[in-house]
């Protein structure tokens, strides 16, 4: 089943411990892209990648780190985490960029203390 | 930057009325996305407009693409309380400038539906 999937699903941490948010997906896309989700403020994106090795910020990408070290994979990295990066992260993913179809995961809440 | 602006924040309709939300950019658009995230879900693809003035629709969902390719429209006819959910237009730049793969969403439209 073609599927953009996200580990964890939810993760509660405390400020300044490292996290990361793997996102992972099956259908050979080139593009893959970062959002958060806040009440009143819509999606967001943090961090895209048009291909491998290949990484640009979005309209959020203070306090993320991504990379994209194979086609399939494009963790989001956390290194220092503050509350104010409490929210739901979505992955995307599509076959031809921005232009085209977003495939987005299932989601993840994070909750920093 | 770019900004995609949608109104109205939240829509409150009773079943069998009509819903409309619209979307609008700051800059001229290449296409327009529109999706649908249920409650605890995640943004479902619904449809996208390329063309100047383009029209499309999907049983009850209609939407329309402006003719300077800055605007857009989702309208609902008859809502059901499946349509229940946050309605998401999504619109990259016209092609050009650095920003390559940015893409921005508007902040959303909320639609209850009471029975």
């Amino acid at each position: 089943e073609a599927q953009v999937t996200q580990n964890p699903r939810y993760l509660i941490t405390v400020t300044g411990k490292k996290l990361t948010v793997t996102c992972s997906q099956n259908m050979n896309h080139e593009y893959m892209s970062w959002y958060r989700q806040d009440p009143g403020l819509g999606l967001r994106q943090i961090y895209y990648s048009m291909n491998v090795e290949v990484t640009d910020k979005g309209d959020v990408p203070e306090g993320y780190k991504v990379s994209r070290k194979e086609k399939r994979n494009f963790p989001l990295i956390l290194e220092s985490p503050s509350p104010n990066q409490t929210s739901l992260y979505f992955c995307a993913s599509s076959t031809s960029g921005r232009a085209s179809e977003q495939f987005f995961g299932p989601g993840t809440r994070l909750t920093v203390l | 930057g770019q900004q995609v602006m949608q109104i109205p924040q939240y829509q409150h309709v009773q079943e069998g009325e009509d819903f409309t939300t619209y979307c609008n950019s700051s800059t001229t658009l290449s296409n327009i996305q529109w999706y649908k995230q249920r409650p605890g879900g995640h943004p479902v693809f619904l449809i996208q407009l390329v063309k100047s003035g383009e029209v499309k629709k999907q049983k009850r969902l209609t939407f329309q693409f402006g003719e300077a390719k800055k605007n857009s429209s989702l309208h609902i006819t008859a809502t059901q309380t499946t349509d229940v959910g946050t309605y998401f237009c999504a619109g990259p730049p016209r092609a050009g400038g650095t920003s390559y793969g940015k893409l921005t969403f508007g902040q959303g439209t909320i639609l209850t539906v009471h029975p």
